[in-house]
């Protein structure tokens, strides 16, 4: 069974501290994505790698960077917390030859900094 | 992108089958219809995805009308546990856009 998991459901932090999601998937993909979601804004990308070291900017990475040094694994930094960063958090991996949109979801991290 | 619009809600009988249409009028010749669903405060859950021919799988069945104008998700023995939102999207098989985008999207509600 296709498994994407995040290693934290809930997480509460303050301003400034430096905060690690991370996410590991189990079904060798090559795509992972963090997105993050909020009420009526929907999902909006923050980075993807579409392989071990490889990464791109989503549309609203500032604030944040990721590391891949695994094929599995993708984290996603909060340099310094801020409160405007609060927020479902959510990975996701796919296939790059296959079909980009078949996405794998994470079950998310709600991330509160206060 | 083509723009996809779906009922805003709909209810559903457990055991009966939920069928939710989606409407992409506007949808091209290498566009995909994928669905998705997100039960609350879960992440977004894969469905199914189709390009003209009906599709099936262990948890759904697809169905694209002959002019890929609409389609429909069809739940065959829809369960409380399928209570969520619902989305259909349109997108080419690979990721020119980059990143997936949720319309509103039909809440689903089984009922007991």
């Amino acid at each position: 069974d296709v498994k994407v998991t995040q290693s934290s459901r809930y997480l509460v932090k303050r301003t400034g501290e430096k905060v690690f999601l991370e996410c590991v998937q189990d079904m060798d993909h090559e795509n992972m994505f963090w997105y993050r979601q909020d009420p009526g804004l929907g999902l909006r990308l923050i980075y993807f790698s579409y392989d071990v070291k490889m990464k791109e900017k989503g549309d609203i990475p500032e604030g944040y960077s990721v590391s891949r040094e695994k094929k599995e694994r993708f984290s996603l930094i909060l340099e310094s917390a801020s409160t405007n960063q609060t927020s479902m958090y959510l990975c996701a991996s796919s296939f790059r030859g296959g079909q980009f949109y078949e996405q794998y979801f994470g079950p998310g991290t709600r991330l509160t900094v206060t | 992108d083509a723009k996809t619009t779906q009922p805003p809600s709909m209810d559903c009988a457990e055991g009966r089958a939920a069928n939710l249409p989606c409407n992409h009028s506007t949808i091209s010749g290498n566009e995909y219809v994928y669905w998705y669903r997100q039960i609350h405060s879960q992440g977004p859950q894969y469905i199914i995805h189709g390009l003209k021919n009906n599709e099936t799988n262990e948890m759904a069945s697809l169905i694209i009308t002959e002019d890929r104008k609409s389609s429909t998700l069809i739940l065959p023995h829809a369960t409380l546990r399928d209570t969520a939102v619902y989305y259909c999207i349109v997108r080419p098989r690979m990721g020119s856009a980059r990143q997936l985008t949720f319309g509103s999207g039909t809440q689903l509600t089984v009922l007991p």
